[in-house]
């Protein structure tokens, strides 16, 4: 019954090569993020869709592609793969539109390692 | 152009007593703190948050502390317990922004 999951949990990957991180939220909510965990333990908002509508598209590279089939679902496609790529990926969602007091429901994330 | 920035990557502290945890923000357009707590290969799950119009807010064991005028907030855990030990990420928000920007967390370690 996890509220907030993500495929796969573990993701090892040549570089040049195109990968993709699933999401799915069971608990109804309208707005669902990505955001990168990189090196230094920061957590970087990357993208953010209510109601399948893209409304955050922060300073990525634009081999990052979103897409959202549905409101539970958000998916992550990573074109032509770098080294600096490699991070831990967390999904998450909130209910409504965005408001900083709406609790965000994280998914376990994704460990990218890109060799 | 981190604008949350928690300085003390770790802390230790015996179980039963206090751990503070410290946070300080550069953006004064944030009105908005929230905490989270995070266990290992687990996401980051919401713990207290609060208002820029309180300077505390007490959730049972934890309490924040917010002083604008020093743009710090504090989380304060007493008494402090094994199961408290986990990455601890301070978060802020604008009125007129769509997301959280976050520190980059405090690793808790509570000794029995």
């Amino acid at each position: 019954d996890t509220a907030v999951s993500q495929t796969p949990k573990y993701l090892v990957t040549q570089m040049g090569n195109d990968k993709s991180i699933k999401c799915e939220q069971n608990l109804g909510h309208d707005t669902m993020y990505w955001y990168k965990q990189d090196s230094k333990k920061f957590l970087k908002i990357m993208f953010s869709y209510n109601n399948k509508e893209l409304i955050i598209n922060e300073t990525v590279p634009n081999r990052f592609s979103p897409k959202s089939p549905d409101k539970a679902h958000l998916n992550l496609h990573i074109n032509s793969l770098e080294l600096g790529d490699s991070a831990v990926y967390f999904c998450a969602s909130s209910q409504g539109g965005y408001r900083p007091s709406y609790e965000q429901y994280f998914g376990p994330g994704t460990r990218l390692t890109v060799t | 152009d981190q604008q949350v920035k928690q300085n003390s990557p770790s802390l230790s502290v015996q179980e039963g007593r206090i751990s503070i945890l410290n946070c300080d923000y550069t953006n004064s357009m944030f009105d908005y703190f929230l905490w989270y707590k995070k266990y290992p290969a687990e996401g980051p799950t919401f713990l207290i948050s609060i208002s820029s119009i309180k300077d505390k807010n007490e959730d049972g064991r934890f309490t924040v502390f917010l002083n604008k005028s020093a743009k710090h907030l504090s989380l304060h855990i007493v008494p402090s317990q094994p199961g408290d030990s986990a990455v601890y990420f301070c978060a802020a928000s604008g009125r007129l922004d769509y997301k959280l920007s976050f520190g980059a967390g405090t690793t808790v370690t509570v000794r029995a």
